[in-house]
């Protein structure tokens, strides 16, 4: 069964410094999303991705955040300056089309010091 | 706001009990109604759905019924087994608006045997 991934799993980086955290979704999907989940907090929406360019972006994707879908298969969610508070489990999604089920990786723990 | 309140966590049941994960919603709009679960060490699975009031999603025991006049979509399911242990998300998706997902702060249920 199809299924998206993350990688890595656990990435543990010093503040100030850059991170690109890595997502391959679903082959024939074309919709993409990254939401992050704070240590005992909800799950957020940060950004939705169609057609090489960002669809929706929530307060929190900042200046500081960038996504991109280099080479057709990765989906990437780069921090250019990591902040402490950017420790977080962070989920790429994918989706057949606009309002269908949202299938999400497992998610890669980001831990800034 | 739009927002979405799931009864807080931890739920300890015995196997066969039953259980209720209260959720409710405010949304502007006609919001679809969603519950994921997440295993350990695993990325959110969607376990069922609806789209209207009065529908019924239902899935592995589960099944959750779209209440408009009480904003509510509560899970149920009649005798839990030990393998239902997990981390269980409230969600909802406004059609024909932003496709993003907004979660509840999810609701941890073990089971034991």
């Amino acid at each position: 069964e199809p299924e998206v991934t993350q990688t890595p799993s656990h990435q543990v980086t010093q503040m100030g410094q850059e991170v690109i955290l890595r997502c391959v979704p679903i082959s024939n999907h074309l919709y993409f999303y990254w939401y992050r989940q704070i240590l005992g907090q909800k799950v957020e929406f940060l950004v939705s991705f169609y057609n090489n360019e960002i669809s929706e972006k929530s307060e929190i994707f900042d200046d500081q955040f960038s996504v991109e879908r280099p080479d057709g298969s990765n989906f990437t969610l780069k921090i250019r300056s990591t902040k402490l508070e950017d420790s977080a489990m962070y989920f790429c999604a994918s989706s057949g089309s606009r309002y269908n089920e949202q299938f999400f990786g497992p998610g890669t723990r980001l831990t800034v010091l | 706001g739009d927002s979405v309140t799931q009864m807080e966590g931890p739920v300890t049941l015995s196997e066969e009990a039953f259980l209720t994960i209260n959720c409710t919603y405010t949304a502007t709009g006609y919001p679809s109604l969603f519950w994921y679960v997440q295993y350990p060490g695993e990325g959110l699975q969607l376990l069922l759905k609806a789209t209207k009031a009065d529908d019924k999603g239902s899935n592995k025991g589960f099944e959750a019924t779209y209440r408009k006049e009480t904003t509510s979509f509560h899970l149920e399911k009649g005798s839990v087994q030990v393998s239902d242990s997990a981390v269980y998300f409230c969600a909802r998706q406004l059609q024909g608006g932003s496709e993003k997902l907004v979660f509840g702060k999810g609701t941890k249920l073990t089971v034991n045997p």
